[in-house]
């Protein structure tokens, strides 16, 4: 099974918007509403940001924001802030045999 | 407060054995479905094992543990485990415990440094 696939990085300066995709296959982000994104700042552990393509936990920022097309999910950061700099990863559930799949990371920078 | 912590992390030979605990707290640790995943140094995110919550408790690996680790769960402790066997330098990773509801990894641990060198 192979990493789902973002870029590796992206920028933006404070107060634009940045968006991240990620594609996958059908059997993998097509093919379930489970994708999530999550959050790492250097040294730290991952923190969930969406989950279920377009939910937000409690706490989280309505500036994230994720959607789905086809085989792509997206996460959208609008209003960028200096903290919002940090490397970011997608998740899919991908079948019962594989479980899970991850996103090859992206690098957002805040210029 | 809702936590995991990793332990049991170490440097380790080549062909050897370790066996990774994550202590929960703050949760009702049985009712839910439980994870490992790793991050090799400077590399991204790596789904490794999981285990379904007490009702089931079905397991499930990746392809490149499997045979060789075994997740398992004391829900009386509180306590999730990963025994690893085997081990290869391509294991060297932090391991994370992660909390799982539904298909969502939900919270996370603070993660275990596993070396495997000679």
């Amino acid at each position: 099974q192979s990493a789902l696939t973002q870029p590796p990085s992206a920028s933006g300066s404070p107060g634009q918007s940045v968006t991240i995709s990620c594609t996958g296959t059908s059997s993998d982000v097509g093919g379930y509403n489970s994708v999530c994104w999550y959050q790492q700042h250097p040294g730290k552990a991952p923190k969930l940001m969406i989950y279920e393509v377009s939910k937000r936990p409690s706490g989280v920022p309505d500036r994230f924001s994720g959607s789905k097309s086809g085989n792509t999910a997206s996460l959208t950061v609008s209003g960028l802030q200096a903290e919002d700099e940090a490397d970011y990863y997608c998740s899919s559930f991908a079948g019962t045999n594989i479980l899970y799949v991850f996103g090859t990371g992206t690098k957002v920078t805040v210029l | 407060e809702v936590q995991l912590v990793e332990s049991g992390g170490g440097l380790v030979q080549p062909g050897g054995s370790l066996r990774l605990s994550c202590a929960a707290s703050g949760f009702t640790f049985s009712s839910y479905a439980m994870n490992w995943v790793r991050q090799a140094p400077g590399k991204g995110l790596e789904w490794v094992s999981g285990i379904n919550s007490r009702s089931s408790g079905n397991t499930y690996y990746a392809d490149f543990v499997k045979g060789r680790c075994t997740i398992s769960r004391d829900d009386s402790k509180n306590t999730l485990y990963l025994q690893m066997n085997s081990l290869r330098a391509e294991d060297t990773a932090i391991y994370y415990c992660v909390r799982t509801s539904g298909l969502t990894f939900e919270i996370w641990g603070q993660g275990t440094m596993v070396t495997v060198s000679s």
